[in-house]
């Protein structure tokens, strides 16, 4: 069974500019969540989305926004990016078989704003 | 308000011999425990769960102890192998379904 892909995995962007990362879910999993990873922070938790809603929201701007498309892909963007966004951006699935609050990650995007 | 809390930033542990990770909570509601394992530019991957009806799970060389009184559960490594050298992260399922992590441990496996 694949795993979690995001794509790209690497992305350097000017601030100002605008980005979307993807996220294919384990096929199956119907729940989507975001992350974000700063050096020397733990998790910190965007948004996640099941059944093409979004269930659940962290504590960050509306310059952070989601969404997920019928197929459980899902996709973040952030606008008017600022140097401080720069961080790896992690996407995970649940939601099939075994314990639906495993979650399962994906290896990340890894974003740079200059 | 962190309600998952992993106070200690780093562990370091000689090789063959125990590791133990700790996690302390707030939130007498949480009802699902996890531990994940992340390797420096991965994403964190699931390791060992618990339900708040259990008191202690294990997988191998992985327990994991729950104490619901105290709010504090642990994770055990036995024996620690150099492999094991990686950030160690708590989590905690709300009442939402959201997973409520701690900042991670980072334990480091001597040879």
């Amino acid at each position: 069974k694949a795993g979690v892909t995001q794509t790209p995995r690497y992305l350097i962007k000017t601030r100002g500019q605008q980005v979307t990362l993807s996220c294919s879910p384990i096929s199956g999993h119907r729940s989507v969540s975001w992350y974000q990873q700063t050096p020397g922070q733990g998790l910190q938790f965007l948004f996640e989305y099941f059944s093409e809603t979004q269930r659940n929201k962290g504590n960050f701007p509306g310059r952070f926004s989601g969404r997920q498309f019928s197929n459980s892909r899902s996709e973040m963007n952030v606008s008017t990016l600022e140097l401080g966004d720069s961080a790896l951006y992690l996407c995970a699935s649940s939601g099939a078989g075994g314990s639906f609050y495993e979650q399962y990650f994906g290896p990340g995007t890894r974003l740079t704003v200059t | 308000d962190q309600q998952v809390k992993q106070n200690s930033p780093s562990l370091s542990v000689q090789e063959g011999r125990i590791s133990i990770l700790n996690c302390d909570y707030t939130n007498s509601m949480f009802d699902y425990f996890l531990w994940y394992k992340k390797y420096p530019a991965e994403g964190p991957t699931f390791l060992i769960s618990i339900s708040s009806i259990k008191d202690k799970n294990e997988d191998g060389r992985f327990t994991v102890f729950l104490n619901k009184s105290a709010k504090h559960l642990s994770l055990h490594i036995v024996p620690s192998q150099p492999g094991d050298s990686a950030v160690y992260f708590c989590a905690a399922k709300d009442s939402n379904y959201q997973l409520i992590w701690g900042a991670g441990t980072k334990l480091i496996i001597k040879p």
